[in-house]
């Protein structure tokens, strides 16, 4: 399984874009890069997934370089409720178990 | 989207007993559930992956006989905890893969507190 490196913590504040850099420079052909949000006492929730070049929906951006070697997952003006543990996770789409980092604290403040 | 519920959401027991945590894939079939655990200010810890109708797999250093995993249907998976003590304390998370549509990640469930006193 592809290891994964983020920052331990950010610090952001409301109305500002929030960009989280994941280094997985052992990323093999077939892993996808997943990115999960989790608020205290709640399980992970599903942001966002892709393979390549730029991907976005309704919540957040994910850029991936042709090399893959590392991802950004793009927070769009940022609120209080987006303060969370953010995880960046690669492994095969859907078919492989996950392996948890320690993931990036973001703290977004008034 | 892809929901999956736990039951009960928290849960305070005497040292010694067993108890039952049930995760539920409420809109999808799901094959595959898996079990974690996570300890305050820590990531989540996989602890086992269940298949339907199969033994589930467990993680190095996690006892099987202690935590006992039973994927009955392609919509449940039961965790119980037999025995429990005070270090079994923790966050049980469960998730599900899907089969079929959305089957490309894992969604998970809400979480379920277990103190052991």
């Amino acid at each position: 399984l592809a290891k994964t490196t983020q920052p331990i913590s950010m610090d952001s504040y409301e109305g500002q874009e929030v960009n989280i850099t994941c280094s997985h420079n052992n990323i093999a052909t077939n892993d996808y890069i997943t990115w999960y949000q989790q608020f205290p006492s709640q399980g992970p929730r599903f942001i966002i997934q892709g393979y390549k070049t730029k991907v976005t929906n309704e919540v957040a951006s994910l850029f991936i370089p042709a090399d893959r070697k590392s991802s950004t997952l793009s927070l769009p003006r940022v609120s209080l409720s987006d303060t969370a543990v953010y995880y960046c996770l690669v492994g095969e789409r859907g078919y492989s178990t996950l392996t948890f980092g320690k993931g990036t604290m973001l703290l977004v403040s008034p | 989207g892809a929901v999956v519920s736990q039951h009960p959401s928290w849960v305070i027991c005497k040292s010694g007993t067993s108890v039952k945590i049930e995760c539920r894939s409420l809109d999808f079939q799901a094959t595959t559930m898996f079990w974690y655990r996570q300890f305050p200010k820590q990531s989540l810890m996989l602890m086992a992956t269940s298949n339907e109708g199969s033994k589930a797999t467990y993680e190095q250093g996690v006892e099987k006989d202690k935590f006992l995993i039973n994927h009955a249907s392609l919509t449940l998976s039961t965790l119980t905890v037999t025995s429990a003590h005070p270090e079994d304390s923790s966050f049980y998370i469960c998730s599900a893969r899907a089969t079929g549509i959305g089957k490309e990640t894992q969604y998970f469930g809400p979480g379920t507190r277990l103190l052991v006193l």
